[in-house]
Parts: structure tokens; sequence; C-alpha cells
């Protein structure tokens, strides 16, 4: 079974300081690990994902996340926040399986920057 | 290429109404995903897709609730006799293939059950 855990529904940081978004996931098999982002009253946008390779992936708009196997772990950074990073975050976990594959969301981070 | 569409965006239903959700994947994507979002909560998977076939429909409650993806048009949530538990962010992504993982999402549509 996999399950996805995001450490603090909420994250404030100032302008220009670093983002650090915590995910931790559980997985039977390799796992395939996604960030999202969600602005207000739209859909889930892909900010970056790890499948195989490199264990630092680069994402959009200056953030990355490291895959962290040892510490089942898939953290989210941006060395200095923008007011437009403010949005809710979501990290997710999938894995195929004989009917395709599954994803697991976390229940989200919302990051609030302060000017 | 436009992205996935989802109509209507806000729907509001009175209890024992039909709720029915629109979704039309990506152009070339063949593969369907239903998430229920309730407030303050992450997504929950719902149903997965292909045209004319369901795939997996764990996450579907076993009342109520049957999502269809005809060979023509686009997939349907139906949710019948909708009660206020209802009352959720229903969002639909699409993929190309069922081995890829990159999801495509929609931008929602917002269920209001009065």
């Amino acid at each position: 079974a996999q399950s996805v855990t995001q450490l603090g529904s909420h994250v404030s940081v100032s302008e220009g300081a670093l983002v650090l978004l915590r995910c931790n996931y559980s997985s039977s098999v390799p796992p395939y690990l996604f960030w999202y982002v969600q602005y207000p009253n739209q859909g889930l946008q892909l900010l970056l994902k790890y499948t195989t390779g490199a264990t630092l992936v680069k994402g959009i708009n200056g953030f990355e996340a490291e895959f962290k196997k040892s510490e089942t772990s898939f953290h989210l950074t941006k060395p200095s926040a923008h007011m437009s990073d403010a949005a809710e975050y979501f990290c997710a976990v999938s894995s195929s399986g004989t009917g395709g594959f599954k994803t697991i969301f976390g229940a989200g981070t919302r990051l609030f920057v302060k000017a | 290429n436009a992205g996935v569409m989802q109509n209507p965006r806000h729907l509001v239903r009175r209890r024992g109404q039909e709720a029915r959700l629109r979704c039309s994947p990506m152009k070339g994507h063949s593969h369907v995903y239903w998430y229920r979002q309730l407030p303050e909560e992450g997504l929950k998977f719902m149903v997965y897709l292909q045209k004319e076939n369901i795939i997996d429909e764990s996450g579907m409650p076993k009342e109520r609730f049957s999502a269809e993806f005809p060979k023509e048009g686009p997939s349907i949530l139906r949710i019948q006799q909708v009660v206020r538990g209802d009352s959720a962010a229903y969002f639909c992504a699409s993929s190309p293939r069922w081995e890829t993982y990159e999801q495509y999402f929609g931008p929602g549509t917002r269920l209001t059950v009065t």
C-alpha cells in the first residue's frame, strides 16, 4: 500500500526566503513521485516529477526536489520565495499495477508568502 | 493543443437531484481519471477509465456514483440523488497511455448541494 504524508498543512515564509515543503511517502515498490501546485479555483499543475535516474529533480518556477530513498522523503525547495508562489502544494506517489497505475495525493500544504 | 476541459465549472443541485459532470481529455489522450477534493483535503482517487472501459473504480462509492467514457464524446461522472456530503470539487485528469505517469488536470467542477 502507498501513502503520502505532508508535514505542515500551512507554511508561511517571507518574500525572498527559502521555501521548504516536506513530503514523506511509503511504497512497497519503487515509487514515482510528483509535486503539483494548485492556485485558487484552478486544477493541479505539475511542478516536477521523479521517476528514475538523478535524485535531484528540477521543475518549473525555480522549484526542485530531492528523492532520498533512505529517508523515504521527497521535499520541495525553492531558494527564494516570490509572492506568486502563494498556492497549495500537493505531493503525490504513483506505482503501476495490473490495472494501470494509481496516484495517491497528500493532504496538501498551503504556502503563504509575506511581503 | 487545448487542455483538459471540464464543464460545468460550478454546479448547484438540491438534495435528491442528479449531477452530471463532464470531462473532455486532451487531444490524443484516451485515459481519464476522476478525483474528488473535499475542503482542506487532498485529492482522492475515484475511478480510472479508458475508452468504453472502466479499469479501476476502487475509489468510487458503491451507491449513487457511476462513470463512463464512451467511444465518442466526453467522460461523464454521474451522481444520483445527491446529498450535502457530495459537495466537493471534482477533478478530471487525462493521460495518453497507462504507462506514463503524467496526468494533466482540468480546472475542476465545484458541486454544491443545497
